[in-house]
């Protein structure tokens, strides 16, 4: 079966640097993206990896390792308004996106 | 630019009772996603459509769900009759033309079967 594991809280502390990670097992790859998500708000987009290695935005990072099925989001000097569940999501041979449980970053002063 | 909506957002029914729920992608955008999260789970691919054709239906869990795109713009689901095991978080997502990377979700209908 298609499998996304990532780990269901994480806190961390204001101002420093949090690593989110998220593996998976699907049937095919075409892409794995990661979505920021406020409680009772919509998901929304943050990344994109296809190719292996490192794609930077800004204060967020997104790293992907296709042979390990492994990628990490890594959020630098954090804010209080990270907040939030982070979705890890695959899309499979059939281009639809397969969904981790998420986890939710508390941020603590 | 207007965003993804969703209506209603909350909806409370009887178990058996139908329901209905809409949602308006961003002008444009051709390809229209049904999502659904139950509670502590995570989300779920119902169906895809492109413009008004199904392109992929094979996440919808069963015949009670019928969804449309009606002209190609806005979209519903139906739940028919409802069940316990419906209740859940519905999304729509839309996305432009072809395999666009980004999708753009709307706020989400909270359903709640009683």
């Amino acid at each position: 079966g298609q499998n996304i594991d990532q780990p269901t809280e994480m806190t961390a502390t204001e101002g420093a640097i949090v690593q989110i990670n998220c593996t998976y097992q699907t049937s095919g790859f075409n892409g794995l993206f990661w979505y920021q998500q406020h409680a009772g708000e919509a998901p929304t987009f943050l990344s994109y990896n296809v190719l292996d290695g490192l794609e930077e935005k800004g204060r967020f990072s997104s790293f992907l390792s296709r042979s390990k099925g492994y990628s990490y989001l890594l959020l630098k000097e954090l804010q209080m308004k990270d907040s939030a569940s982070y979705l890890c999501a695959v899309r499979d041979s059939n281009y639809q996106l397969i969904w981790g449980a998420g986890t939710k970053l508390i941020i603590k002063p | 630019e207007a965003g993804v909506t969703q209506f209603p957002s909350h909806s409370v029914i009887e178990k058996g009772q139908t329901v209905t729920l809409r949602c308006d992608p961003i002008s444009g955008h051709d390809n229209l996603y049904w999502y659904r999260r139950v509670m502590g789970k995570e989300i779920k691919f119902l169906l895809h459509f492109v413009k008004e054709s199904k392109q992929d239906e094979s996440g919808m869990p069963n015949n009670r769900f019928l969804a449309e795109r009606t002209g190609g713009t806005y979209s519903t689901l139906k739940v028919q009759p409802a069940e316990l095991e419906d209740s859940g978080v519905y999304f729509c997502a839309s996305s432009q033309r072809g395999l666009a990377i980004e999708q753009f979700f709307g706020p989400g209908t909270r359903l709640t079967v009683l």
